[in-house]
């Protein structure tokens, strides 16, 4: 099965303050995806990348920034952490190009206090 | 993308088939029905997809009404483990396959009662 990793998990951070997180493959799958959750919003689509250095805007990017300088990590930066960003975020990769099957990570929990 | 609508919740007792309904009225005729599932505390999962025909797979069946304006998850019989929350999305023809930009709504919470 394709893996994948998030780090960290859990992290509660201050405004105002960057953050980094992690999706981590372990197959070599194309496309990539950071969703984000939150209650009464189901799960909305924050940034995706289609390839090494290619990538393009969700519907809720703003605040965000992402890089992929390898095929088996995307990466999602908050430059500034405000406490509106506090939520769970969600790594994705399309498992099945032809069923269009996404395949999740575990989640990452992140609180901006 | 075409629009889905779900109840917000749903209740099934243990041990009995879970019908669980979806509309989407505006469902263009390229749009396949894809249908994912979050347990508690994880990231979604997919459960089963189809485009015109009733599809079963080890997990659940798909039943798609013959307008394709509806359709229905059943889980044949539900188990505690089936508790989750249940989305139904649309996901059009894609010409560049891969590019899975779908857009998940709020979805059912189906409540499994022992």
């Amino acid at each position: 099965d394709a893996g994948i990793t998030q780090s960290p998990r859990h992290k509660v951070t201050e405004t105002g303050t960057p953050v980094t997180l992690r999706c981590h493959q372990t197959e070599n799958h194309r496309y990539m995806y950071w969703y984000r959750q939150d209650p009464g919003h189901g799960l909305r689509l924050i940034h995706y990348s289609y390839g090494v250095k290619d990538t393009d805007k969700g519907e809720v990017s703003d605040g965000y920034s992402v890089s992929r300088s390898k095929t088996e990590d995307f990466l999602l930066t908050l430059e500034s952490a405000t406490s509106s960003q506090t939520s769970v975020y969600f790594c994705a990769i399309t498992r099945l190009a032809n069923t269009g099957e996404l395949f999740f990570g575990e989640g990452s929990r992140l609180t901006v206090l | 993308d075409a629009k889905t609508t779900q109840p917000n919740s749903m209740e099934s007792n243990e041990e009995e088939p879970v019908h669980l309904p979806c509309n989407h009225s505006t469902i263009s005729g390229t749009d396949y029905i894809h249908w994912y599932r979050q347990l508690p505390s994880q990231g979604p999962e997919y459960v089963i997809h189809g485009l015109t025909s009733n599809v079963n797979n080890r997990m659940a069946s798909l039943a798609i009404a013959e307008d394709r304006k509806s359709s229905t998850l059943i889980l044949h019989r539900a188990t505690l483990r089936d508790a989750a929350v249940y989305y139904c999305i649309l996901r059009g023809l894609r010409t560049n396959f891969g590019n899975e930009k779908l857009t998940f709504g709020t979805g059912t919470r189906l409540t499994i009662i022992p």
